[in-house]
């Protein structure tokens, strides 16, 4: 198993510019996962998905999209990136919500100028 | 509002010797409660977790925590430091016991001394 991929590792953005980070898993779980991580920070939740075609607002969700078309895939859409977009993002995936046990894709640095 | 505390930004502590990370979370009924370590350009790597039940939890790697409910604590230990442990530790909280959210603290960054 592979277990969380996450494309590209690096990546830096001009204001107003979009992208869109992938995030794949491969151990058939239901739950999906995005954070940013900041410079000395913790993690903080962008979005979630319970499923296939579900997707909910985490503690920071302005600025970005979700979508969740198959259960192994969660891309995280960058509309018009700004220099506040520039952080450590992290995918991550769990099977049960009740042990939220959740394992970590390796993280996508984004820097926009 | 809900939060995670982590006192130590940095500790240093020398190879062999014990170590104790802190970890304050902010809430009266008992969550869920977890220690994540991460390596430098790596994700985070769950290390152990509490539920319920005994509140002294064995994790991987040798470390261990104890959940503290009069404290409101979950301090993550280690009796004896490997050169290898060296990363940062990150705190995190399920305060709906329901899966879907994490708090994290800000994190403790480790560094070993030969």
């Amino acid at each position: 198993n592979a277990g969380v991929t996450q494309t590209p590792k690096f990546r830096i953005l001009k204001i107003g510019q979009s992208m869109t980070l992938q995030c794949a898993q491969d151990m058939n779980h239901n739950y999906m996962y995005w954070y940013r991580q900041d410079p000395g920070m913790g993690l903080k939740l962008i979005y979630y998905s319970v499923g296939a075609g579900i997707t909910d607002k985490g503690e920071v969700p302005n600025g970005y999209n979700v979508s969740r078309s198959t259960t192994e895939d969660f891309p995280l859409r960058l509309e018009l990136a700004a220099p506040s977009q520039t952080s450590v993002y992290f995918c991550a995936s769990s099977y049960s919500p009740v042990y939220n046990e959740q394992f970590f894709g390796p993280g996508t640095r984004l820097t926009v100028l | 509002a809900q939060s995670v505390t982590q006192p130590d930004i940095h500790i240093t502590v020398s190879e062999g010797a014990s170590l104790e990370l802190r970890c304050n979370y902010s809430y009266g009924a008992t969550p869920y409660l977890f220690w994540y370590v991460q390596s430098p350009g790596q994700g985070l790597q769950l290390l152990l977790k509490y539920f319920s039940g005994d509140t002294l939890v064995q994790g991987i790697k040798g470390f261990e925590a104890e959940f503290k409910r009069s404290q409101s604590s979950f301090n993550l230990r280690k009796p004896s430091v490997h050169w290898s442990d060296a990363a940062e530790y990150f705190c995190a909280v399920d305060y709906n016991n329901a899966g879907n959210m994490l708090t994290f603290g800000g994190g403790t960054r480790l560094m070993v001394k030969p």
